[in-house]
């Protein structure tokens, strides 16, 4: 029973790399987001997928772009990262009654 | 512009004590959400609840709900230590429907002391 599923646990990036977090979940949800969380801030959603083939911006969606592959997976990609992104990035996907189930987290340090 | 407030931000008890953290927020909404994170670890789901004057309870933790309040308490009867975390709430700004953008507080990081 795996749930939501994030990859990777950790990252490094120089400013300016480019990468993509990769989420999948198993559980038949539609609804699947991503967030970030800093220190002090709470979660802060980025991106939501309300369904397959669409998605929507979220509160703090600049420098980030997303792709709903499919309807278990939902991928959030920097295309230049900044020392701002720094963060620790949850995937997460919702049943009905908007009770998100999250994924471990990826922690991403850009230099 | 959904604002959630939590208050308090930090909250040392000891154990066998009872408190409550409080989570307001600033526009319609009867459906509203309590998370607990362990450190360096994800989210749980808690409580949802999802009408005025819901009540839910799990072990030493109840939540309640007034939406004319605009108001959610989440009370700790007699803290151990398994309860240190950090506890979220998160509201729905919609009230319903299907996209369910959660909009968190910033959380209340609770220490429960021997």
């Amino acid at each position: 029973n795996a749930g939501v599923t994030q990859t990777p646990k950790f990252q490094v990036l120089k400013t300016g790399q480019s990468m993509t977090l990769q989420c999948a979940q198993d559980m038949n949800h539609n609804s699947m987001y991503w967030y970030r969380q800093d220190p002090g801030m709470g979660l802060r959603l980025i991106y939501y997928s309300a369904s397959e083939g669409t998605t929507d911006k979220g509160e703090v969606p600049n420098g980030y772009n997303v792709s709903r592959l499919n309807k278990r997976e939902f991928s959030l990609r920097l295309e230049s990262a900044a020392p701002s992104q720094t963060s620790v990035y949850f995937c997460a996907s919702t049943e009905a009654y908007g009770k998100l189930f999250f994924g471990s987290g990826t922690q991403l340090s850009v230099l | 512009e959904l604002k959630v407030e939590q208050n308090p931000l930090f909250l040392s008890m000891q154990e066998g004590k009872n408190y409550t953290i409080y989570c307001n927020y600033s526009t319609t909404s009867d459906r509203l959400y309590w998370y607990r994170q362990d450190p360096g670890k994800s989210l749980e789901s808690l409580f949802v609840l999802l009408s005025n004057g819901a009540v839910k309870q799990e072990g030493r933790l109840m939540a309640s709900l007034d939406t004319k309040a605009r108001l959610s308490t989440l009370h700790i009867t007699a803290a151990v230590h398994d309860l240190s975390a950090t506890y979220f709430c998160a509201v729905d700004p919609k009230g319903g429907g299907s996209n369910y953008k959660l909009t968190f507080g910033k959380g209340t990081l609770l220490t429960v002391n021997p």
